[in-house]
């Protein structure tokens, strides 16, 4: 079965410091998503991604952090300046985009990030 | 504004209990809702998927959507210590052409015991 996959599961870095999040979407969606938990509180939204462009962002999506698809398979998340408050799992999710009214969102395993 | 509310629990049910969960939402464009099982420290993966209103049964699990009382159910029958997980509640759409990003409830923490 098609999963949309994540690397690394786990990060440690030091404030200030630059992180990349990888994800393999899976290969026949056209959106793309970020999330993120800080333990112990809610999924929330950061970025949706289509057609090499950003489509939403939240207010917690601010200059500090970027997203990319460099090529046909992989789509990044770049937090530029890492602050204490970033640490949190990071998710990757994918959806194929057509309203059939199966349409959902598929999540990879994460990445949990540490600032230190 | 767009909030979902659901009750963190914990739950704790003996096997083959049924287990009712439950969210509530304010955002009447809601459409696409959502039931996600999350394991400690992993991703949310997707058990139920209902568009709009009315029921959806897979299995044990069957998902109930009322629009009008802007209420989310899911049940599980016979429950499993293996459905022990944190239970998430999602919700989305009516903004537009696709579903957009997903409001999340906060988990309803579950354990089965044997």
């Amino acid at each position: 079965e098609p999963e949309v996959t994540q690397t690394p599961s786990h990060q440690v870095t030091q404030m200030g410091q630059e992180v990349i999040l990888r994800c393999v979407p899976i290969s026949n969606h056209l959106y793309f998503y970020w999330y993120r938990q800080i333990l112990g509180q809610k999924v929330e939204f950061l970025v949706s991604f289509y057609n090499n462009e950003i489509s939403e962002k939240s207010e917690i999506f601010d200059d500090q952090f970027s997203v990319e698809r460099p090529d046909g398979s992989n789509f990044t998340l770049k937090i530029r300046s890492t602050k204490l408050e970033d640490s949190a799992m990071y998710f990757c999710a994918s959806s194929d985009g057509q309203l059939t009214g199966e349409e959902t969102q598929y999540f990879g395993p994460g990445t949990r990030l540490l600032v230190l | 504004q767009k909030e979902v509310e659901q009750d963190p629990g914990p739950l704790s049910v003996p096997e083959g209990a049924i287990v009712s969960l439950n969210c509530t939402y304010s955002n009447s464009a809601f459409q696409y809702f959502m039931w996600y099982r999350q394991y400690s420290r992993k991703g949310p993966e997707l058990l139920m998927y209902t568009y709009s209103s009315g029921n959806k049964e897979d299995g044990r699990f069957t998902a109930q959507v009322d629009k009008s009382s802007k209420y989310i159910s899911l049940f599980i029958r016979d429950s499993q210590p293996s459905d022990s997980a944190t239970y998430l509640c999602a919700m989305g759409g009516g903004g537009g052409s696709t579903l957009g990003r997903l409001y999340f409830g906060r988990g309803t923490q579950l354990t089965v015991w044997p």
